[in-house]
């Protein structure tokens, strides 16, 4: 039931940019995306409600085509702060669940 | 506000001890969560509540137990723990349902031996 991220893991120098997908098997209300730094607390980036909608925050946005129940998160021009693991988050229709899937670690060298 | 707080932050169990781990929010949500986390299996979610007195089986609930008797609070509860359970627990709270922004606690260190 977990949702699948690819890549597991990605290495960017500055400035690159970089895709991270996330995709599930079931019907989604909503898809969730999330940072963690290592040993801290994951970190809320933002949610998706609707089929085709896109968000953005600062550099970094997300897409969600709730017909194949996939989500995309696009980090532009990365900074040195964006390393870590991000995860994304799945509600499945008609539950309360959230579900994350295995994460995709992101490093940033300079 | 606090925000959500857990305690304790390390805590060290031997195999067939139980214990509680805590959980409290000061943010009025209504819906509380419990995730373990190990290492390449992401946030596995435990147990979750809507609503004072309601809670529901997540993706592992075997070996633990919750109860929700105040919005505030949702302590998890381990029985008879199993190295198995070595891992680090998250409590994250929301507005109502999964629908939004999730609010993580600090997080709990368990080893188990």
């Amino acid at each position: 039931q977990q949702p699948v991220q690819s890549p597991q893991a990605v290495i960017l120098r500055e400035g690159e940019d970089a895709v991270i997908n996330c995709s599930s098997s079931k019907a989604l209300y909503s898809v969730h995306w999330y940072r963690q730094k290592h040993g801290e607390a994951p970190v809320f980036l933002m949610i998706l409600l609707k089929g085709g909608e896109q968000k953005g925050h600062d550099k970094i946005s997300a897409s969600f085509n709730e017909k194949k129940q996939q989500s995309s998160l696009y980090l532009t021009a990365s900074q040195l702060s964006y390393s870590g693991t991000y995860f994304c988050g799945t509600e499945v229709r008609n539950t309360d669940k959230l579900i994350f899937g295995t994460g995709t670690r992101l490093q940033v060298f300079p | 506000n606090a925000g959500v707080t857990q305690t304790p932050k390390f805590q060290v169990l031997k195999t067939g001890q139980s214990m509680t781990l805590q959980c409290a929010q000061d943010m009025n949500h209504e819906y509380m969560s419990w995730y373990r986390q190990d290492p390449g299996m992401g946030l596995r979610l435990i147990h979750y509540s809507v609503g004072a007195g309601i809670t529901d089986q997540g993706e592992v609930p075997n070996g633990y137990n919750v109860s929700r008797s105040t919005t505030e609070d949702f302590p998890l509860r381990l029985l008879s723990a199993a190295p198995s359970q070595t891992s680090v627990y998250f409590c994250a709270s929301s507005l109502t349902s999964g629908s939004h922004e999730q609010f993580f606690g600090p997080g709990t260190r368990l080893t188990v031996l």
